[in-house]
């Protein structure tokens, strides 16, 4: 897990609130993926990025959700408006190449609570 | 939905092999198998990845039916910091739309002195 770096790693919003929550790939990583945990409960992909660019959103809520990997600086997941269940464990993976076999590193992840 | 299916838990004693079984029987001809682990709640760790051959890292070796319908991951010594979920993921090779890595419910292997 070494170079994904995750922050915050711990945030506390309360309902309606916004939640920022920023993901800086490995050195030279130019892929991200963003993935949910909620308790108890397995990963669930949410949305693969480039830079600038989303490629595949197929696992994000339609709604409160955002995702975005700029040119320059990490990359935020937004949750607008937070409920309780949004409540999970969110984890940003990067990966370095656009062909072949790309494996995935992961960080360790941002713990969302939503009183 | 996950592509893979896998023991629920299995068991193992320190000092031991593991052998984590993985099916995988509508793998296409372009999918790899990869493994990935969880312990605890700390992010997902890569462990390995096979096309057709079988494969070996410092961690652990794949090893792959000729038929490519199933597989076994190897941990040739087991400690219990190997006390983890292991998932079993197919996937295609590029990084596109549609390739993400859709994780399962994995097994639970529990190393034990």
């Amino acid at each position: 897990n070494a170079g994904v770096m995750q922050n915050p790693r711990h945030l506390v919003r309360r309902r309606g609130q916004e939640a920022r929550l920023r993901c800086s790939p490995m050195k030279g990583h130019s892929h991200v993926y963003w993935y949910r945990q909620l308790p108890e409960e397995g990963l669930k992909f949410m949305v693969y990025l480039q830079k600038e660019n989303i490629i595949d959103e197929s696992g994000m809520p339609k709604e409160r959700f955002s995702a975005e990997f700029p040119k320059e600086g990490p990359s935020i997941l937004r949750i607008q408006q937070v409920v309780r269940g949004d409540s999970a464990a969110y984890f940003c993976a990067s990966s370095s190449q656009s062909r072949g076999t790309g494996e995935l590193f992961f960080g360790e992840g941002s713990r969302l609570t939503v009183l | 939905d996950a592509k893979t299916t896998q023991p629920t838990s299995m068991d193992c004693a320190e000092g031991r092999a593991a052998n984590l079984p993985c099916n995988h029987s509508t793998i296409s001809g372009n999918e790899y198998v990869y493994w990935y682990r969880q312990i605890h709640s700390q992010g997902p760790q890569y462990i390995i990845h096979g096309l057709k051959n079988n494969e070996t890292n410092e961690m652990a070796s794949l090893i792959i039916t000729e038929d490519r319908k199933s597989s076994t991951l190897i941990l040739p010594h087991a400690t219990l910091r190997d006390t983890a979920v292991y998932y079993c993921i197919v996937r295609g090779p590029f990084n596109q739309a549609g390739t993400a890595l859709i994780f399962g419910k994995g097994t639970t292997l529990s190393v034990s002195s």
